[in-house]
């Protein structure tokens, strides 16, 4: 069975860091694109992030770019989101997916549960 | 399309059938435009339920359907459920060049 498990949501200040994690489990992980996207509680969702499958490709949303970076470790069967340079706009649930292969076609298959994070002072 | 963009509705009844529509990338768009659709209910995560445009996955019922005209894609739930009511979101992705892939939601009522 896939598993998908975020972890590292908490409340942190604006222009803070926070690095979130997603154990993954179930599947051959270095099979597969990764991503990150995130949703503002009652609103709808925003991509935010992907990492190839060997880690070595990476592409972010415009409104990220700069600030975040997505990274993976194969042998953990983990992908990261290293948060810096928050904002109160960035408050959101931070969901992991998979993607259907190691190419980026966005079909995200399988879903994590999702972390909060909230930025706040 | 954007998380940004207001959420749209729509509603039916018991039985019914509905269509959600979703406008394709802006621009130039050359190449295969990939297409995939979710559904969320509320304090849930989404869920896949079309992808490739027509696709459903296994245990996604078949009154789930997907389909294109040229640049719009649509849901059609035929033989609306109560369970049905949720949040839908179309995801369009036709390369690095726009990553802006998620649409603004359709919510579902089923009356």
């Amino acid at each position: 069975e896939v598993q998908l498990a975020e972890s590292g949501g908490v409340v942190v200040q604006p222009g803070g860091s926070l690095r979130l994690s997603c154990a993954a489990s179930g599947f051959k992980f270095d099979d597969y694109t990764m991503h990150w996207v995130r949703q503002v509680p009652g609103k709808g969702l925003e991509w935010v992030a992907l990492v190839s499958w060997d880690g070595y490709s990476t592409y972010y949303a415009d409104s990220v770019r700069g600030r975040f970076t997505i990274s993976r470790d194969n042998n953990k069967k983990s992908i990261y989101l290293q948060m810096n340079g928050l904002k109160s706009e960035d408050t959101a649930f931070y969901y992991c997916a998979k993607d259907s292969s190691g190419s980026f076609f966005f079909y995200l298959h399988y879903w994590g549960q999702g972390t909060l994070v909230t930025v706040s002072s | 399309q954007s998380a940004l963009t207001q959420a749209r509705s729509v509603s039916g009844s018991p039985g019914q059938s509905v269509t959600i529509s979703c406008p394709g990338p802006s621009g130039n768009v050359r190449g295969y435009v990939y297409v995939s659709w979710y559904q969320q209910h509320p304090g849930k995560a989404p869920k896949l339920i079309i992808y490739d445009v027509t696709k459903r996955p296994s245990g996604v019922p078949d009154r789930f359907s997907g389909s294109k005209s040229g640049n719009t894609a649509s849901l059609t739930i035929s033989g609306l459920q109560p369970e049905d009511e949720a949040d839908y979101y179309c995801c369009s992705y036709a390369g690095v060049s726009n990553l802006d892939v998620f649409d603004g939601g359709t919510k579902l009522t089923v009356l």
